[in-house]
């Protein structure tokens, strides 16, 4: 079956502009979840969903950073005012559900390369 | 707090000769662990889980994983290498908020399969 999806696959934006990422997770996966993956580092959690209610933004670096989900389908990351150190891989996954209903693996999409210039 | 700790930066191994990648983790209570492997401009795709059971666990493409308790360690290995496991391998360990989790990743571990 199809897995996560993700658009654009790279973004040029100039600093100071908004630029959204888009996240397909897989038909049936109730939870979502945004990763950050800068140059040479590891994944950095942003902010998970369970169908569409954010329980944990724990990771959002800034108030310039948002996201949302619709039901249990896509969701959009919004980067406000883009800064140089926004940019990043930004990875989106999914996985049946959350903890509590069992460790579920989580799926990943391609990433959306984002550079601020 | 949960972490896990990829102490190698890189590996390099022959192919043909059996590989070894290194992790070693931090957590309370019966730990979950997951190895995830990054090929070059893809994303991550998950190659093995522990949860309970078995202390060797078989993923894809050949890999297996030992969890041993007493040294808090959960190495990643392969008997034989291939030059295509040439990635970037990263193991993780969920970290538990009420109902949801997040994983929390080690540093990444590059292999370099040379022929």
């Amino acid at each position: 079956g199809a897995g996560v999806s993700q658009s654009p696959s790279n973004k040029v934006t100039e600093k100071g502009k908004d630029v959204e990422l888009r996240c397909d997770p897989i038909s049936g996966h109730t939870a979502l979840y945004w990763y950050r993956q800068r140059l040479g580092q590891g994944l950095e959690f942003l902010i998970y969903f369970q169908g569409n209610s954010a329980p944990d933004k724990s990771g959002l670096p800034s108030d310039r950073f948002s996201a949302e989900r619709t039901g249990e389908s896509v969701s959009t990351l919004t980067i406000q005012r883009t800064q140089q150190e926004d940019s990043a891989v930004y990875l989106c996954a999914s996985s049946l559900r959350g903890l509590a209903g069992g460790v579920y693996e989580q799926y990943f999409g391609p990433g959306t390369r984002l550079t601020v210039t | 707090a949960q972490s896990v700790a990829q102490p190698e930066d890189q590996v390099n191994v022959a192919e043909g000769n059996p590989l070894t990648v290194k992790c070693t983790y931090s957590v309370s209570g019966n730990p979950y662990l997951f190895w995830y492997v990054q090929y070059p401009n893809r994303g991550l795709q998950f190659l093995l889980k522990y949860i309970t059971g078995d202390n060797l666990v078989k993923g894809s493409y050949g890999f297996e994983a030992e969890f041993n308790k007493s040294q808090t360690s959960f190495h990643l290995k392969k008997p034989s290498a291939l030059v295509s496991d040439s990635a970037l391998y990263f193991c993780a360990v969920p970290s538990r908020m009420d109902s949801s989790y997040k994983l929390i990743f080690g540093s990444g571990t590059r292999l370099l399969v040379r022929p």
